[in-house]
């Protein structure tokens, strides 16, 4: 089956824009939750969707956002970029109640 | 607060046995998993323990003490492919995954 697909790859921003990015989790999974990584950072916590509700949120302004939709597809919102936003960001999802999360290749965003 | 703490290098040779420990503290715990990142890809993940005790999957184990709240990987036979990072996560009250900074993995010939 298909696997964490997340669009785009790479995505370059000037400060002050804001951007969407999108994760459709496998099939079946409803739980998806994002990361961010930066170098040093390991993976921090941003969100956590289930049947589209937001169920646990991180240390983010509310800059971030986020929202699931009824096919479970994700997208996360950053808006008024900065230059500090720049970092790959994850989606995974699993199954409720699963301890397996499959991850998606992410977005590699740039804030210029 | 929650936190989990992890060493951020570690270099090995080839052959050799490797332990990555991860200290934890957080809200609630339902158990500890480990993940594997190749440079440019994405974690995968390696295994998870819920209860104390060793967990074997070939040439990893993984091995928790919950009173301790401390758990640790052990890579045997270590091959170069073996070189990527490596974190742990928890899994806690709010079914949250939380994720370790990561200990990078360097295999030497």
């Amino acid at each position: 089956k298909a696997g964490v697909t997340q669009t785009p790859r790479y995505l370059i921003k000037t400060r002050g824009q804001q951007v969407t990015l999108s994760c459709s989790p496998i099939s079946g999974h409803r739980s998806v939750s994002w990361y961010q990584q930066t170098p040093g950072q390991g993976l921090q916590f941003l969100f956590e969707y289930f049947s589209e509700t937001q169920r646990n949120k991180g240390n983010f302004p509310g800059r971030f956002s986020g929202r699931q939709f009824s096919n479970s597809r994700s997208e996360m919102n950053v808006s008024t970029l900065e230059l500090g936003d720049s970092a790959l960001y994850l989606c995974a999802s699993s199954r409720e109640g699963n301890t397996e999360a499959f991850f998606g290749q992410g977005t590699r965003l740039t804030v210029v | 607060g929650q936190s989990l703490e992890q060493p951020s290098e570690v270099t090995a040779v080839e052959g050799a046995i490797v332990q990555i420990n991860c200290t934890y503290q957080t809200s609630g715990f339902y158990g500890l998993s480990w993940y594997q990142q190749h440079d440019g890809g994405a974690p995968t993940f390696l295994s998870y323990n819920a209860l104390d005790g060793l967990e074997e999957t070939g040439r990893f184990s993984s091995f928790l003490s919950r009173s301790d709240s401390y758990g640790y990987l052990l890579l045997q036979e270590l091959q170069m492919k073996d070189s990527a990072s490596y974190f742990c996560a928890v899994r806690d009250a709010g079914n949250d995954m939380r994720f370790g900074a990561g200990t990078r993995l360097t295999v030497k010939p």
